[in-house]
């Protein structure tokens, strides 16, 4: 069975630094590219961007390029989503997502706040 | 960007009703290989997303034959042929022909009349 394990809640201040994962088992990690969607409160999907987690080749959303960083570590079949710098308007559900299968995350929500 | 846009944002139906989804793109979503990067997701209240249908029709496992996709181009369609209760929450369609980047619709709220 395929699964997509994100981590738990994350509660941070603006300007701290956060990385969130998403831990895959049930198929081969590598040969899959692993995206990262958002959801802000009470809004739709957007899409962040993604990983192919051979080679670490990422694409990124114009929107979101170098705001956040996408890595993963194929020795433990994780994707990473990372910031640097928080913002309020960080604040949303993460998911992690096989865009090119059938497969969700259950989602990360960050809540940023002072 | 492509842009989708979906119509209606809103969708109140009755209960064994049919309802409809339209989802256009501003530029065909036909890919050099011949497919057309065409999915439909639903989103029940408090959960994930879930893939319904994926390449314009094909219905992901498990999905109820209720729904259906169509559609060519920069023109589809999710149908469902006789709403349940369990159908309640939110729709989206997703394109993955032209990325980065990938782009949702904006997403279509059925409710029950």
């Amino acid at each position: 069975e395929v699964q997509l394990v994100q981590s738990g809640a994350e509660v941070k201040k603006p300007g701290e630094s956060l990385r969130i994962s998403c831990k895959s088992s049930g198929y081969s990690f590598t040969s899959y590219w692993i995206s990262w969607v958002r959801q802000m409160p009470g809004k739709g999907l957007e899409w962040m961007g993604r990983i192919n987690p051979s080679d670490s080749y990422t694409n990124y959303s114009p929107s979101f390029q170098g705001h956040v960083t996408i890595s993963a570590d194929k020795s433990i079949s994780t994707a990473y989503l990372q910031w640097s710098r928080l913002k309020a308007s960080d604040t949303a559900m993460y998911y992690c997502a096989r865009l090119g299968s059938k497969d969700w995350g259950r989602g990360t929500l960050v809540t940023v706040s002072s | 960007d492509v842009v989708m846009t979906q119509s209606p944002l809103s969708l109140p139906v009755t209960l064994g009703q049919p309802a409809s989804i339209s989802c256009r793109s501003s530029q065909s979503l036909v890919y050099s290989d011949g497919n057309t990067y065409l999915n439909w997701f639903q989103q029940r209240p408090g959960q994930s997303p879930r893939r319904l249908i994926y390449k314009v029709s094909n219905r992901d496992s498990g999905v109820p034959d209720r729904f259906s996709g169509s559609g060519s181009g920069t023109d589809f369609t999710l149908k469902i042929s006789r709403v349940e209760a369990e159908d309640v929450g939110v729709y989206y369609c997703m394109q993955g022909t032209h990325w980065p980047p990938i782009t949702f619709g904006q997403g279509t709220r059925l409710e029950i009349k």
